[in-house]
């Protein structure tokens, strides 16, 4: 079994939609949790932390359910430029690895 | 951004030939990272280094070897280059345990 799961997608929205992903961890003893986004044939940029509370950067609200171990990702109001690739990542509290989920892809059509 | 600077950004070599990739910071963090991303398989941990001298192995080590001389070079050399190490490499940077990854732009390796 992966240690993140995310579905491929591709999601498809207009402008202005709001979408939201999910990604499920398998590993309960996860620690940290994070949300990248990255375009094409470009690095990972950092999106997002997700915290216990749940926090919101602007249009987008990331969530985390430890019982049923997922954490979520909201778009609100999509743009354009919010087309792309986005991660959701997990670090266990033990070790140094992270592990990444395969990417859900986002298309924001005019 | 982080400063981390890759170094070649692409690369074709032929197989059996020795690959160096360099990753270069200015950040002065310790925990430097390899990645390798390829279709379907999401970024996986090549090695990884928590400190000059001190490197560990991630889940695809396997061809890979890794060098930490000083705080920001982090080196990773494919001793003899193989058709399924043709990739996307990453480093990335953190600097604490706990802290999330940055990232280089990328090394793109293609082994003929």
């Amino acid at each position: 079994r992966k240690e993140v799961e995310q579905d491929p997608g591709p999601f498809n929205v207009p402008e202005g939609a709001t979408v939201a992903f999910n990604c499920t961890y398998s590993n309960s003893a996860s620690q940290s949790f994070f949300w990248y986004r990255q375009d094409c044939r470009k690095e990972p940029k950092l999106l997002m932390s997700v915290y216990s509370s749940g926090n919101e950067d602007g249009r987008f609200t990331a969530q985390l359910n430890r019982a049923s171990q997922y954490i979520s990702l909201l778009i609100r109001d999509s743009k354009l430029t919010d087309s792309a690739t986005y991660l959701c990542v997990v670090r266990p509290n033990t070790g140094n690895q992270f592990y990444f989920g395969t990417g859900t892809s986002l298309t924001v059509i005019p | 951004d982080a400063g981390i600077t890759q170094s070649p950004r692409h690369k074709v070599t032929e197989t059996g030939t020795p690959v160096t990739l360099r990753c270069h910071q200015t950040e002065n963090h310790r925990y430097m990272y390899w990645y390798r991303q390829d279709p379907g398989h999401g970024l996986r941990l090549i090695h990884y280094s928590y400190g000059v001298k001190d490197t560990d192995k991630g889940e695809v080590s396997d061809g890979y070897s890794v060098s930490r001389s000083k705080t920001e070079d982090f080196l990773l050399t494919l001793e003899s280059a193989t058709s399924s190490q043709t990739s996307v490499y990453f480093c990335a940077i953190s600097e604490l345990e706990v802290s999330p990854l940055h990232f280089g732009n990328g090394t793109r390796l293609t082994v003929t």
